[in-house]
Order: C-alpha cells, then structure tokens, then sequence
C-alpha cells in the first residue's frame, strides 16, 4: 500500500519556468490537498480538493494552479515560477469533509517535493 | 482565526526519560487534533488523533491528551529513545480548514 506518492522528489528552476508537481493516492480518498513548508511559518494550505471535480484555494493560492484530473490524482502547477515559492510542497489526502462521519479522518502525507527556484 | 502554538521550538532529553509535548490553540470549535512526526526530509507521519469529544488518545508509548475548553493538547512520550528523534506537529481541524503548529523539534541523547 504506497498511500501518497508524490513526484518529483527534488526540483530546480529557474526564475519564470513552469512545472508541474504530480500527487497520486490510492487509499480512495475523497479530499486531496496542498501544502506548503517554510522554515518558521508550519504548513500553509495552498488549495484543496473536496471531492473529485471540484478545487478551493486555501490561505496562499497566488502563483497557483490545481487539476483534480480524477479521485486519485490532484496537480499543482507553477506557471512562472518566482524565489519566494522555493519551499517544500506536500500532498495530503483524507476522507471527505463534506460528510459528518468523515470529520475524523486523519491527513495522509507523501514525502514533499523540495523545490528551489533561482 | 486559528492560531497553534507550540512550545518548545526545540527539546533536548537524556534517552529513558519521560517527556511532554506542548500544543495550544486559539479558537475550541474543532473537530479534531492530530499529533504527527516528521523526520528529516520526509513528509508528516500520523501519530495520533484525537476527536473533539475525546480526552486522550493511547498508541503504545505515546499518550495524547486534549482539552478543549482551555484550548490545550499535550502529547506524553514515555521512556524516550534514540529513534523517537525527530519533529512534532499537531494540528487542529476546524470546519473546513486545518492549521497547524510549527512543530517542537526533539532530540534524544543516547
């Protein structure tokens, strides 16, 4: 059972480049997530996806896009990368919230992306 | 809004000895708390989650508390060891958002 796989491990770019970071669960989760880690500041939630077609930004979306591609895949997409998104990128997943059973779900980690953007 | 906080940033112990984790927040209308780990260069390893309606938690030497009226959890670690080395986190789940903690980094000597 892999839970969370995230690709790539390690990235570089350069200033304006664009990427994409793939997540992938298969513990069919209905909600998928992405955070953020910076040294001082804990995980920020960048956007997230309830349910499979849907997608919400969380506290910092700007330089952000996300694809719900189905219910085990959900993208995060740099379109011209900036020095302030070098960070650690992490995919989460856990039962819907939508539900009131699912309040309880625990979050589910991959092992982060490191991204550095010169 | 949310805010967590946890004290200690950092925690350095002599290994056997029993320890206690702080985790604090703001705002008591949550669901849940969620302890987890983080070693090094790896993602967040679910250690223990407690629901709202819950007090405490047990995962063999872990014991996780919670108190919801003073906005406070504590996560005990018994008889520490070498491999318990690593970053805590909580976290606290409101509604539609989870926040959480910058983490207590402890290191256990051997």
């Amino acid at each position: 059972n892999a839970g969370v796989t995230q690709t790539p491990k390690f990235q570089v770019l350069k200033t304006g480049q664009s990427m994409t970071l793939q997540c992938a669960q298969d513990m069919n989760h209905n909600s998928m997530y992405w955070y953020r880690q910076d040294p001082g500041m804990g995980l920020r939630l960048i956007y997230y996806s309830a349910s499979e077609g849907t997608t919400d930004k969380g506290e910092v979306p700007n330089g952000y896009n996300v694809s719900r591609l189905n219910k085990r895949e959900f993208s995060l997409r740099l379109e011209s990368a900036a020095p302030s998104q070098t960070s650690v990128y992490f995919c989460a997943s856990s039962d819907a919230l939508g539900r009131l059973s699912s309040y309880n779900s625990p979050l589910h980690f991959g092992n982060g992306t490191r991204l550095t953007v010169t | 809004k949310q805010e967590v906080t946890q004290i200690p940033a950092a925690l350095s112990v002599p290994e056997g000895e029993n320890l206690v984790l702080n985790c604090s927040f703001t705002d008591s209308a949550i669901y849940n708390l969620q302890w987890f780990r983080q070693d090094p260069g790896k993602g967040l390893t679910s250690l223990l989650l407690i629901q709202s309606s819950q007090r405490e938690q047990t995962s063999g030497r872990l014991n996780a508390s919670l108190d919801k009226s003073s906005g406070r959890s504590t996560l005990y670690i018994a008889a520490s060891q070498p491999g318990d080395s690593a970053t805590y986190l909580c976290a606290v789940k409101g509604y539609q958002k989870v926040t959480f903690g910058t983490g207590t980094k402890l290191q256990v000597i051997p």
